[in-house]
């Protein structure tokens, strides 16, 4: 069963429509953080979110993303303006303790394909 | 600003063969990862290096970190067609208040032949 469920698993969309990634977590954490991947290229950091504030965030994550945990269990990336590069695997994560560093577990990522 | 560079970036190899795969960084950093990523799938956790001279093992990986030339490797041995994948490392961001913001490498595609 994994640890850190996403939804959907692949999204189709105009440009210019709003997208919104789920990513729900089976255990209680605080600490949570989005990665996204355009195909065949390198994983980059998007935002990392703690006790539902943002806590850092990289250039990538302007104005028309937006995290948010709307009911205390699901996390959510919202994106208001898809636009064409906004193309990519997007993974949700987890921060948990592992040989006494803290290691991030992904979820299996949702597609977004935006036309 | 953090800068990951990956060698070779693709790596076609016979089984049974060694090879090593080499990650270097711009910057200090307190942490280096290796992730492991099949095809259209998510990232696997392999390992975490902490400190200057880490050495850690699983079956047929090993890596290492070197953090005064600040090169981490990660070495294959007797490759077998199993591990055909993308490796990543990735380095934790200097100065990083969350903990996991990572900067990782372009990856390096093994394919290892039987």
């Amino acid at each position: 069963e994994p640890e850190v469920t996403q939804t959907p698993s692949h999204q189709v969309t105009q440009m210019g429509q709003e997208v919104i990634l789920r990513c729900v977590p089976i255990s209680n954490h605080l600490y949570f953080y989005w990665y996204r991947q355009i195909l065949g290229q390198k994983v980059e950091f998007l935002v990392s979110f703690y006790n539902n504030e943002i806590s850092e965030k990289s250039e990538i994550f302007d104005d028309q993303f937006s995290v948010e945990r709307p009911d205390g269990s699901n996390f959510t990336l919202k994106i208001r303006s898809t636009k064409l590069e906004d193309s990519a695997m997007y993974f949700c994560a987890k921060g948990q303790e592992n040989s006494g560093a803290n290691v991030l577990t992904f979820g299996a990522g949702s597609r977004l394909t935006v036309l | 600003e953090l800068k990951v560079e990956q060698n070779p970036l693709f790596l076609s190899m016979q089984e049974g063969k060694n090879y090593t795969i080499y990650c270097n960084y711009s910057t200090t950093s307190d942490r280096l990862y290796w992730y492991r990523q099949d095809p259209g799938k998510s990232l696997e956790s392999l390992f975490v290096l902490l400190s200057n001279g880490a050495v850690k093992q699983e079956g047929r990986l090993m890596a290492s970190l070197d953090t005064k030339a600040r090169l981490s490797t990660l070495h294959i041995t007797a490759a077998v067609h199993d591990l055909s994948a993308t490796y990543f490392c990735a380095v934790l961001h200097p100065h990083n208040n969350a903990g996991n913001m990572l900067t990782f490498g372009g990856g390096t595609r093994l394919m290892v032949k039987p």
